[in-house]
């Protein structure tokens, strides 16, 4: 069973930022955080890992609470194009594996 | 960088035949490949993790003997849907892992091969 738990969908406005919260008070000390998303009939493409700090790369932010608990995926500036469904999944730290949940759907609005 | 590829994006069979899906790491040796699915309007569901030079390693409820998967090189591997029927038909979707940190390496994407059996 996937250890996250995410909105089911959620809105935003083209040129805002939208902020994807995800709950993984399950994750144990030594897991990651992945995020993925996945554009209709694609593959999921990665979008940024973490597993304390805040992590930042040129598609998104990724900001971990101390107590890693939760995160927060953060687009700066969405655009239509990444409307999409987001999966934040807690790796497996024994196997790797990524077991995904039903992530948020994210609509971008005009 | 880091680009799995599959072929066939799409395939349309018969009922009682066998499809072959490949996946291939374009750019990156890959020790670990997973094999997932999804149904229509529902999340990837993963089906077997396949060491290269090993045997997979199927999930719970997954047919080894429906779902043949073979990983003869670090950068291709194989899934056949053998005796295949209509309710196989679903979105096959390959990922590949390079290195060894089963922890830490990132997972690339293939982009997911479209089966339809008639």
């Amino acid at each position: 069973d996937a250890k996250t738990t995410q909105p089911p969908s959620m809105d935003c406005a083209e040129g805002r930022a939208a902020n994807l919260p995800c709950n993984h008070s399950t994750i144990s000390g030594n897991e990651y955080v992945y995020w993925y998303r996945q554009i209709h009939s694609q593959g999921p493409q990665y979008i940024i890992h973490g597993l304390k700090n805040n992590e930042t790369n040129e598609m998104a932010s990724l900001i971990i609470t101390e107590d890693r608990k939760s995160s927060t995926l953060i687009l700066p500036h969405a655009t239509l194009r990444d409307t999409a469904v987001y999966y934040c999944i807690v790796r497996d730290r024994n196997t790797g594996k990524l077991i995904f949940g039903q992530g948020t759907t994210l609509q971008v609005k005009p | 960088g880091a680009v799995v590829s599959q072929h066939p994006s799409w395939v349309i069979c018969k009922s009682g035949t066998s499809v072959k899906i490949e996946c291939r790491s374009l750019d990156f040796q890959a020790t670990t490949m997973f094999w997932y699915r999804q149904f229509p309007k529902q999340s990837l569901m993963l089906m077997a993790t396949s060491n290269e030079g090993s045997k997979a390693t199927y999930e719970q409820g997954v047919e080894k003997d429906k779902f043949l998967i073979n990983h003869a090189s670090l950068t291709l591997s194989t899934l056949t849907v053998t005796s295949a029927h209509p309710e196989d038909s679903s979105f096959y979707i390959c990922s590949a892992r390079p290195g060894l940190a089963a922890r830490t390496d990132t997972q690339y994407f293939g982009p997911g091969t479209r089966l339809t059996v008639l």
